[in-house]
């Protein structure tokens, strides 16, 4: 079965800085993919970056990035150079035979 | 005009309406999704269609009732639902139906809050 946490609940940050949101997951398939998604105030679900259980390298896309501990099972996400418009709820997915979310994270940059 | 389209964006309901959410998909895919995210509950999978057919009914209570009359509309009716199905429900659509593909990316739109009373 499938399982992922995330462990933060909220977080802040100041404009300009990085953060990293955390994600730990759980699957017995070894082919399986990771998906972080960000949904503002507006309610969709806008993907942001994706990364392959056989990748070798951490995805980026712009500024973010995935910090993939395959060993480890964790899937964090770096945003860069944090922006106010990021403030949003960011949510960690596995897929497998079925995509499934962790409850998400509320970030909220403030100047 | 965005991907993935959903219809109304409010919807205030009784116990004994009947109505329906729409859903139309843009982008050309053969797989479309009803998710249902409840407050502070991680996105739970109620339908998956591929091609038209549906292909996974994840035991939700038969007062939903999905429809997918082509690969770029999907309806869900609503039927003599309670307080506990207000939520906001998400649309989204795939190229191919996850469970193919590790790294199928879905596509959600903005969905629909449902609020029953």
């Amino acid at each position: 079965a499938q399982k992922i946490t995330q462990t933060q609940p909220g977080m802040f940050v100041q404009e300009k800085e990085a953060v990293t949101l955390d994600c730990t997951y759980d699957t017995s398939d070894p082919s399986y993919g990771l998906f972080w998604y960000k949904q503002p105030s507006s309610g969709e679900m806008i993907f942001l970056i994706y990364q392959g259980s056989y990748d070798q390298q951490n995805a980026t896309e712009g500024r973010y990035s995935l910090n993939f501990q395959k060993a480890r099972k964790s899937a964090n996400l770096v945003i860069s150079a944090s922006q106010l418009g990021d403030s949003a709820m960011y949510f960690c997915a596995t897929l497998t035979d079925k995509l499934i979310f962790g409850t998400g994270t509320r970030l909220q940059v403030f100047p | 005009e965005t991907g993935v389209t959903q219809t109304p964006r409010h919807l205030v309901m009784g116990m004994t309406n009947k109505k329906s959410l729409k859903c139309e998909q843009h982008l050309g895919h053969n797989a479309m999704y009803w998710y249902k995210q409840s407050a502070k509950k991680p996105l739970e999978l109620m339908f998956v269609y591929s091609l038209e057919e549906r292909v996974e009914n994840n035991s939700v209570p038969s007062r939903f009732s999905p429809e997918c009359p082509n690969s770029s509309h999907l309806f869900l009716h609503l039927h003599t639902l309670q307080p506990e199905d207000s939520a906001l429900y998400l649309c989204a659509s795939s190229q191919g139906r996850t469970g193919t593909r590790s790294n199928e990316k879905l596509f959600f739109g903005s969905g629909t809050q449902l609020s029953v009373l």
